[in-house]
């Protein structure tokens, strides 16, 4: 299955470092998002775009700063993470928001030293 | 609010059935989802109800309960690949937040 994907799969960084994360869908979709999932811990949903439309959950740090420069790419840029930032960054996209069966990549695997 | 729970683990048999269980209690109701994701890996869709009911898929079987904010998702036959987390989704249309999800059920399968 290849209809999301993301990149990099693993990313180990330093607190002052810039990073980004990289989501594509392949499926034609208007609506993606960022999840962070930590172990014992729900999905928690960080953003969603819709189209031109971001949602954004007002308890996300500003030091992840999502882009969407068309309705198939999404980023998420990082900077002067915390070590309790680790944990697997899952892109997700849908038909529209809030409306239909989201499909999810394979994450990626954040370490922040 | 918005409440899912989901246990933390079951163990069963290899060629058994098993029934993993979803409470919600959330503002609002439009669906609820299963999705199942193996270690490392995506989570992947497995079912949706959002009528009373069961909705029958090969091996796996979903119910619904919207009385009683209650579903659950059936696993018969059970196979080793089948050791995995299994996540429950609710779509409250009253949020801010498309799908809220519990925090999963890792099932392990045993020979």
């Amino acid at each position: 299955e290849t209809g999301v994907t993301q990149t990099p799969r693993h990313l180990v960084m330093g607190m002052t470092n810039k990073k980004s994360l990289k989501c594509e869908q392949h499926l034609g979709h208007n609506a993606m998002y960022w999840y962070k999932q930590s172990a014992k811990k729900p999905l928690e949903l960080m953003f969603v775009y819709s189209l031109e439309e971001r949602v954004e959950n007002n308890s996300v740090p500003s030091r992840f700063s999502p882009e969407c420069p068309n309705s198939s790419h999404l980023f998420l840029h990082l900077h002067t993470l915390q070590p309790e930032d680790s944990a697997l960054y899952l892109c997700a996209s849908s038909q529209a928001r809030g409306t239909d069966t989201q499909y999810f990549g394979p994450g990626t695997r954040l370490t922040v030293l | 609010g918005q409440n899912i729970d989901q246990p933390t683990e079951m163990t069963a048999t290899e060629g058994a059935i098993v029934q993993i269980n979803c409470t919600y209690q959330t503002s609002g109701f439009n669906g609820l989802f299963w999705y199942q994701q193996h270690a490392g890996e995506a989570p992947t869709f497995l079912s949706y109800n959002v009528l009373d009911g069961l909705e029958e898929k090969g091996r796996f079987s979903s119910f619904l309960s919207r009385s009683k904010g209650y579903s659950y998702l059936l696993l018969k036959e059970l196979q080793m690949k089948d050791s995995a987390s299994y996540l429950c989704a609710v779509r409250d249309p009253s949020g801010n937040t498309p799908l809220v999800f519990g925090k999963g059920t890792r099932l392990s399968v045993i020979a």
